[in-house]
């Protein structure tokens, strides 16, 4: 079993639809990164979280600690929010590497 | 302020030939890392390093090689390419160990490597 699960593995939306999208992890995390990744292109990241809840325009970033999952909402979708999203957890303990999901591909229709 | 460079964006390798992946960073990051993205796989570490002069294995290290001589840069080496290594690979840098305190990470466009 994978460290970090993502789902859905692929999403189709409408432009304007409300979009979420999971990932779950089994390992005890100092951070949780959610990436977003063009096609063809570089990866940015969108959010850095330990707790709680951050938003930054349309894009918000939830994470429970507690049930080891958090979730990446976008509000008002946008056919330019075509990408994929990736999730990724630092490991607590000093480890040096990120454990990455295998990323949501979402594709929003205008 | 240029963020994370990789150079070249796309090269094909015949089987055994050597190539350098250079990654260069003008943030003053401490923390850089090469990482390799296949279909169907999260990204996987291949070496990272924590300042010039300092370099480690991550989960996928055999066939490269890396080296720190400055904080700006951190080139991957591939020493005698092969198809397996037919991959797209993304350096990534951060502020200090990054992910143990959690600061962000920036990572560069990506070089799309095809081994034939």
């Amino acid at each position: 079993k994978n460290e970090v699960e993502q789902s859905p593995q692929n999403l189709t939306a409408q432009e304007g639809e409300f979009i979420t999208i999971n990932c779950s992890y089994s390992v005890g995390i100092s951070a949780l990164h959610w990436l977003q990744q063009h096609p063809g292109g570089g990866i940015v990241s969108l959010f850095m979280l330990s707790s709680g809840k951050k938003k930054h325009g349309r894009l918000i970033a939830t994470i429970n600690i507690q049930e080891k999952h958090s979730s990446l909402h976008i509000t008002a979708s946008h056919p330019r929010d075509s990408a994929v999203y990736i999730c990724a957890v630092g490991l607590q303990g000093g480890s040096e590497k990120l454990v990455f999901g295998k990323g949501t591909k979402l594709t929003v229709n205008p | 302020n240029a963020g994370v460079t990789q150079t070249p964006k796309f090269q094909v390798l015949k089987t055994g030939q050597s190539m350098t992946l250079q990654c260069a960073q003008d943030m003053n990051h401490e923390y850089m890392s090469w990482y390799r993205q296949d279909p169907g796989m999260g990204l996987r570490l291949i070496h990272y390093s924590v300042g010039a002069g300092i370099t480690d294995q991550g989960e996928v290290p055999n066939g490269y090689n890396v080296s720190r001589s400055t904080t700006e840069d951190f080139p991957l080496r591939l020493l005698s390419a092969a198809p397996s290594q037919t991959s797209v690979y993304f350096c990534a840098s951060s502020t200090d160990r990054g992910y143990l305190g959690g600061t962000e990470a920036f990572f560069g466009q990506g070089t799309r490597l095809t081994v034939v």
